[in-house]
């Protein structure tokens, strides 16, 4: 069984610049959530697809912020025009109907 | 408003117990979790609570009292590798957003 999983683990780039992670989660999980987390802090949840379906945006999402799961399975989180504020590591759970999420071991971001 | 309100740090000796309280005022209430979170590590569950009263799995338990918002997570028989960040996280709606606090750090001293 393997767990939930993304890519990249870790990235830098420059400020403005366009960004994509992607997040594999459990095969027959059809829950998926992206959060986000700076240090010291819990993870802020960003957004939440049910299936294919996108069914809640955090405010935390910026229009610079967009998120796809196109066929149910894989997610994409991409941020454009990156800022520093953009930096923090960028979670991915996925759970099966109401049980427990599954977090991904996260993408971290470093925006200079 | 949403809070969750935890303690930011505390120390234990190998082998003892502590207690990690949680204090929350959310808007609805769908379930408490707790999750334990080593550095640089995605966070791991560690045990769900919906109703009231006191859940036991191995070394940790937890507990709910849903009329006065408030929770604890209790580690027995400590050992150095329970050194973690532990989160308190509430879920608000059925589908399963969870809202964190912002962790407690347990350092575990031999």
């Amino acid at each position: 069984d393997t767990g939930v999983s993304q890519d990249p683990r870790h990235k830098i780039t420059k400020r403005g610049q366009n960004v994509t992670f992607r997040c594999d989660p459990i095969s027959e999980h059809n829950r998926l959530y992206w959060y986000r987390q700076t240090l010291g802090q819990g993870p802020e949840f960003l957004t939440y697809f049910q299936n294919e379906a996108q069914l809640e945006k955090s405010r935390l999402l910026s229009d610079r912020f967009s998120a796809e799961r196109p066929k149910g399975s894989f997610s994409t989180l991409e941020i454009q025009r990156t800022e520093q504020g953009d930096s923090a590591m960028y979670l991915c759970a996925s759970s099966l109907g109401e049980d427990e999420q599954y977090f991904g071991p996260g993408t971290r971001l470093t925006v200079t | 408003g949403q809070n969750i309100d935890q303690p930011t740090e505390m120390t234990a000796t190998e082998g003892a117990i502590v207690q990690i309280n949680c204090t929350y005022q959310t808007s609805g209430f769908n379930g408490l979790f707790w999750y334990q979170q080593h550095a640089g590590e995605a966070p791991t569950f560690l045990s769900y609570n919906v109703l009231d009263g006191l859940e036991e799995k191995g070394r940790f338990s937890s507990f709910l009292s849903r009329s006065k918002g408030y929770s604890y997570l209790l580690l027995k028989e400590l050992q150095m590798k329970d050194s973690a960040s532990y989160l308190c996280a509430v879920r608000d709606h059925s589908w399963g957003k969870l809202q964190f606090g912002a962790g407690t750090q347990v350092v575990v001293t031999p």
